[in-house]
């Protein structure tokens, strides 16, 4: 089983919809999360950092249930821009070591 | 804004020869990690530093492979000789410290063996 799982998409969804898709992780011992985006053979750059109260950035909201060992990423009112592959991102308190999901493709369309 | 640098951008070389990929991570920041990504897949660990120690290589295939950051500063990652299946996207990043704090990449060399 692979550390860090993912929705795999695709999402296509319209301009101005709503989507959401879920980031499973296997270590529970699991320390800090994050979202990273990542456009087409470009470097992933962080979009936001994953709290366990659950926080908001604009129109992206994430959340953190460690009960379940997930994390999820929702975005509202989604914009062409937000076309990008979303990669979930977990980092261990053990060994510190980042592990990336395979990511979730989500394309938005006019 | 400070940014990681990486060279070269794009690389294409001929299987069984030498490769070298340079990283500069965001000046203070301790920690490094390598990371090779495939079309259409996640990233993957290849080997962490902390200052000029390997903290993780667990996944680096060290019969072709090696790295170092000999003054705990710049690193080098080297593949001798390459493979077809070497060619991919190598990301490099950096962070303060272990644990806390999100990584910055560097814009990656793309490598391709022909």
């Amino acid at each position: 089983r692979k550390e860090v799982e993912q929705d795999p998409g695709p999402f296509n969804v319209p301009e101005g919809a709503t989507v959401a898709f879920n980031c499973t992780y296997s270590n529970s011992a699991s320390q800090s999360f994050f979202w990273y985006r990542q456009d087409c053979r470009k470097e992933p750059k962080l979009l936001m950092s994953v709290y366990s109260s659950g926080n908001e950035d604009g129109r992206f909201t994430a959340q953190l249930n460690r009960a379940s060992q997930y994390i999820s990423l929702l975005i509202r009112d989604s914009k062409l821009s937000d076309s990008a592959t979303y990669l979930c991102v977990v980092n261990y308190r053990n060994d510190y070591k980042l592990s990336f999901g395979a990511g979730t493709t989500v394309t938005v369309r006019a | 804004e400070a940014e990681v640098a990486q060279s070269p951008r794009y690389k294409i070389t001929e299987k069984s020869q030498a490769v070298a990929f340079w990283c500069d991570p965001i000046s203070g920041h301790a920690t490094l990690y390598w990371y090779r990504q495939i079309l259409g897949q996640g990233p993957e660990l290849l080997v962490q530093f902390q200052d000029e120690s390997v903290v993780d290589d667990s996944q680096l295939p060290k019969d072709r492979f090696s790295a170092e950051r000999l003054k705990g500063v710049d690193s080098t990652l080297k593949i001798q000789p390459a493979e077809l299946g070497d060619s991919a996207m190598y990301l490099c990043a950096s962070s303060g410290s272990q644990g806390f704090t999100e990584a910055f990449f560097g814009q990656g060399t793309r490598l391709t063996v022909v």
